[in-house]
């Protein structure tokens, strides 16, 4: 156990609609990344966010948005969904953003668009 | 661009064997490389990273991984291999872009075969 948590595990939806996907990072982390796992893409980094504020942006859609609250938790936001968004998506969080931490991942949200 | 490579979509390995996924790096300075492994339905887990120092680096469940900057590469490597060793590995790198964003190889799925 990473210490990362995701919720939901596993998501439902149906194109065009809106999700939220929620991650709590390991206690006294304050920097959490978001990635998708696809089986065409692979893992691809979508942002980085540090102690509330925004740090990295990936290959983020302009669809998705991300944010990070005062108690540190992330939610990422998918909207307008289309089939290919149908993937897994990762949450990590290390302590702070530089290149030398390690970041520690949540078992993933699974995401399907029908 | 900076990328990393695992060539093998698939390693075969009897169990007690010793086992190699490969992994290369291109980046311009110093990379910073890791090693995750992912189980069925399970997020990623860290075995183990290099920032500096030794060449050889010692991680988690036996693995072990040589940096050679000559090959630009960072091999995950494991003496006697065992059945449970059996997932998808990930070799990742945190390049010097001032924030840390993980750029994933493709990953390459070890079989161990009792």
């Amino acid at each position: 156990d990473s210490g990362v948590t995701q919720t939901p595990k596993h998501l439902i939806t149906a194109t065009g609609q809106r999700v939220t996907l929620r991650c709590s990072p390991r206690s006294g982390d304050l920097s959490v990344y978001w990635y998708q796992q696809s089986l065409d893409q692979g893992l691809q980094f979508l942002i980085q966010y540090y102690n509330g504020e925004e740090r990295a942006k990936g290959n983020i859609l302009e669809r998705f948005s991300a944010q990070q609250f005062p108690d540190l938790h992330s939610e990422l936001n998918l909207s307008s969904l289309e089939l290919g968004d149908s993937a897994l998506y990762f949450c990590a969080s290390s302590f702070s953003q530089g290149q030398r931490e390690t970041q520690y991942f949540g078992p993933g949200t699974r995401l399907l668009v029908l | 661009a900076q990328s990393v490579a695992q060539p093998e979509d698939q390693v075969n390995v009897a169990e007690g064997n010793p086992l190699t996924v490969k992994c290369t790096y291109s980046v311009s300075g110093n990379p910073y490389l890791f090693w995750y492994v992912q189980y069925p339905n399970r997020g990623l887990q860290f075995l183990l990273k290099y920032i500096t120092g030794d060449n050889l680096v010692k991680g988690s469940y036996g693995f072990e991984a040589e940096f050679n900057k000559s090959q630009t590469s960072f091999h995950l490597k494991k003496p006697s291999a065992l059945v449970s060793d059996s997932a998808l590995y990930f070799c990742a790198g945190g390049m010097n872009t001032g924030f840390q964003k993980l750029v994933f190889g493709t990953g390459t799925r070890l079989l161990v075969s009792p």
